[in-house]
């Protein structure tokens, strides 16, 4: 069974960067047709895609954010990241990552982790 | 950006209920639909894939169809555990896009 946890600072200061790493188990993040994805939602509000990477180095950014994020791999840990820069309090939100499972027609998140919020507050 | 608008914004209905859930892309998306329910402080689960596929483990209750731009997400016969919020997105093209959600409640 794969699993996904996120880890990283609860609380980032205005201007400051946003780190987070989605750690994965249960199978190795080099394996199958998956992207691994960052997707957020701010309290009471809904999802906004963050964007995704592939093993191979693809990524795919949303392009309102795509100016401060930086998605990577590191398949030795089996772990991908996600920063942010330039945090305001409008990037408050619980961070979740999600592995995008693709082929045969479709493109899906069909694990994801419980997710991680973070404040930016001074 | 393709908009993704779903309807009703909240339902009310009983255990045993059928239940319907509309999704409207701005344009269309072929069957690159799928759908998610998510519980207060839980992440989203999905249930549907492809526009009608039935994601593994998830009870046959549960069904979508559609194509092209007009989506439904149909419950035959609510449970208890249903009581959730549903949530449509679409993967046709970038940014990803989700609805703003069907909050379902218990009447």
């Amino acid at each position: 069974q794969v699993q996904l946890q996120e880890s990283g600072p609860g609380l980032v200061k205005p201007s400051q960067t946003l780190s987070l790493t989605c750690t994965v188990s249960g199978g190795s993040i080099s394996s199958g047709n998956y992207y691994w994805s960052w997707i957020r939602q701010p309290a009471g509000k809904g999802l906004e895609w963050i964007g995704r990477i592939h093993t191979s180095g693809s990524t795919n950014y949303n392009p309102s954010l795509k100016s401060r994020v930086t998605i990577s791999v590191d398949t030795s840990n089996n772990q991908f990241s996600l920063k942010m820069s330039s945090v305001t309090a409008a990037d408050t939100a619980v961070y979740y990552c999600a592995r995008e499972r693709y082929g045969s027609g479709t493109y899906h998140h069909d694990y994801w982790g419980q997710g991680t919020l973070v404040t930016v507050s001074s | 950006d393709i908009q993704m608008t779903q309807s009703p914004s909240s339902v009310s209905a009983s255990v045993g209920d059928r239940v319907t859930f509309t999704c409207r892309a701005s344009q269309g998306i072929g069957s690159w639909l799928a759908w998610y329910q998510q519980k207060p402080g839980k992440a989203p689960k999905v249930l549907i894939y492809a526009a009608s596929s039935l994601q593994s483990g998830v009870p046959s209750r549960f069904s979508g169809s559609g194509s092209g731009a007009d989506f439904t997400l149909t419950i035959s016969s609510l449970q208890p555990e249903d009581f959730a919020t549903y949530y449509c997105q679409q993967a046709n093209s970038f940014p990803y896009t989700f609805g703003q959600g069907t909050k379902l409640q218990i009447k």
